[in-house]
This record gives structure tokens, C-alpha cells and sequence, in this order.
């Protein structure tokens, strides 16, 4: 079974609009992370925001937040006012704590459009 | 800029040929990971080193290794290349503990000819 599934292969959003990338996990760790990473088509990762699974409040960064949906096992990011540099790739990934190699498990990808 | 160093950034080669990428983590920093990001299998893990030892190995064949040294620099070679070994190899390095969130470096991307 996928640890890891984007269901949204592609989405358009609107400049200065709110989008929601989908992330579900599946883990029977009680101890886990849950990581997002853009990749512009450049081609570098760069690291946006980290949920704990013990973590009370949902994670925020800036115009990034985390909607850290436990018991549906989801964490959607949501970002905020959409800008024209917001277009790229974007990986949802885990790191569950009983992992010996303490690697990071990535989904295949969401790729966001923002539209002028 | 992670921090984290690859070379080279890109990389021609013809099948059966063999090379080798090098990356060098941020400093301070103890854990490298390799990446394999192809078109059809997104993200592969393909290993760990900590310290200088292997970790993890992942989804890596047996025409790949890897090695890490004392300086912590990190090596991965490709050998008997394929067509479809191209693709974008990621090396990333992390803390340890924190969070455990992984600085990828720009990649490498090979194309096998």
C-alpha cells in the first residue's frame, strides 16, 4: 500500500486565492512527521513546513499552513494568497519513528498552476 | 541555498558507461540520503549513510553504491548505465534529531544515451 498519496496530479488556482493540496498517510507508527516540499521547475526541494503527529496545533510558516486531520490520517497544505512564484510541484512526505533508516517516504506530486 | 553541495549538475553519458556524483552535506550535519527522481517512479529512496556507515538502503540496484567518508562528503556510483537510469539524483542531508527535515542539494541530473 502507498505510505503516501497526493490524489491532485495537477490544479489551478487564481492569484491571491487560498488552495489545498491533498496529502493522506498511512502508518500504524503513533510516532510520525509529516513534511512538505516545493520543487520548481528549476528543480530543487525546498522544504516548507514539518507536522508532528503529537503536535496539538496545526503547523503554519508564513502564507503555508498544515490542516493536520489525525484521524482521517490527512495533512492537506494550504497556502494562502497564491502568487505567481507559488507555481511548482509540491511533495508531501513522511518520516514514521520506528523507520530504522529515518528516511522520508514522498508522494508523487501535486503540481499548482496559479493563474494572473 | 540549502547548504547542501552536488556535483556535477548535469551529466551526458552513454550506456554501459559508469559515473560518479558527489555530494557534500551542510555542516554540522551527520546523515546523508540519496534520491532517485524519474518521471515514472517519483521519489525513490535509495540510501543512507550516518557517520560514515550505511543506515538504509532503499530501492537501489545492484549497479549502484555508495559510500560516505570521514569528511562526511558522500559518493554514488552509477555503473553499467542504462537508458533508464536517467534521471535527477537527489543527495539531502539532515540534523540530527529536530524535526528531521531533509536539505536536498540541486541534484544531479543524468542523461544516459
Amino acid at each position: 500500500a502507498q505510505k503516501i498519496t497526493q490524489t491532485q496530479p495537477g490544479m489551478f488556482v487564481q492569484e491571491k486565492e487560498a488552495v489545498t493540496l491533498d496529502c493522506t498517510y498511512d502508518t500504524s507508527d503513533p510516532s510520525y512527521g509529516l513534511f512538505w516540499y516545493k520543487q520548481p521547475s528549476s528543480g530543487e526541494m525546498i522544504f516548507l513546513i514539518y507536522q508532528g503527529s503529537y503536535d496539538q496545533q496545526n503547523a503554519t510558516e508564513g502564507r503555508y499552513s498544515l490542516n493536520f486531520q489525525k484521524a482521517r490520517k490527512s495533512a492537506n497544505l494550504v497556502i494562502s494568497a497564491s502568487q505567481l512564484g507559488d507555481s511548482a510541484m509540491y511533495f508531501c512526505a513522511m518520516r514514521e519513528h520506528n523507520n530504522a533508516g529515518n528516511m522520508l517516504t514522498f508522494g508523487g506530486g501535486t503540481r499548482l498552476m496559479v493563474k494572473p | 541555498d540549502s547548504g547542501v553541495t552536488q556535483t556535477p549538475k548535469h551529466l551526458i553519458t552513454a550506456t554501459g558507461q559508469r559515473v560518479t556524483l558527489r555530494c557534500s552535506p551542510r555542516s554540522g550535519d551527520l546523515s546523508v540520503y540519496w534520491y532517485q527522481q524519474s518521471l515514472d517512479q517519483g521519489l525513490q529512496f535509495l540510501i543512507h549513510y550516518y557517520n560514515g556507515e550505511e543506515r538504509a538502503k532503499g530501492n537501489i540496484l545492484e549497479r549502484f553504491s555508495a559510500q560516505q567518508f570521514p569528511d562526511l562528503h558522500s559518493e554514488l556510483n552509477l555503473s553499467s548505465l542504462e537508458l533508464g537510469d536517467s534521471a535527477l539524483y537527489f543527495c539531502a542531508s539532515s540534523l540530527t534529531g529536530g524535526s528531521g527535515e531533509l536539505f536536498f542539494g540541486e541534484g544531479s541530473r543524468l542523461t544516459v544515451l
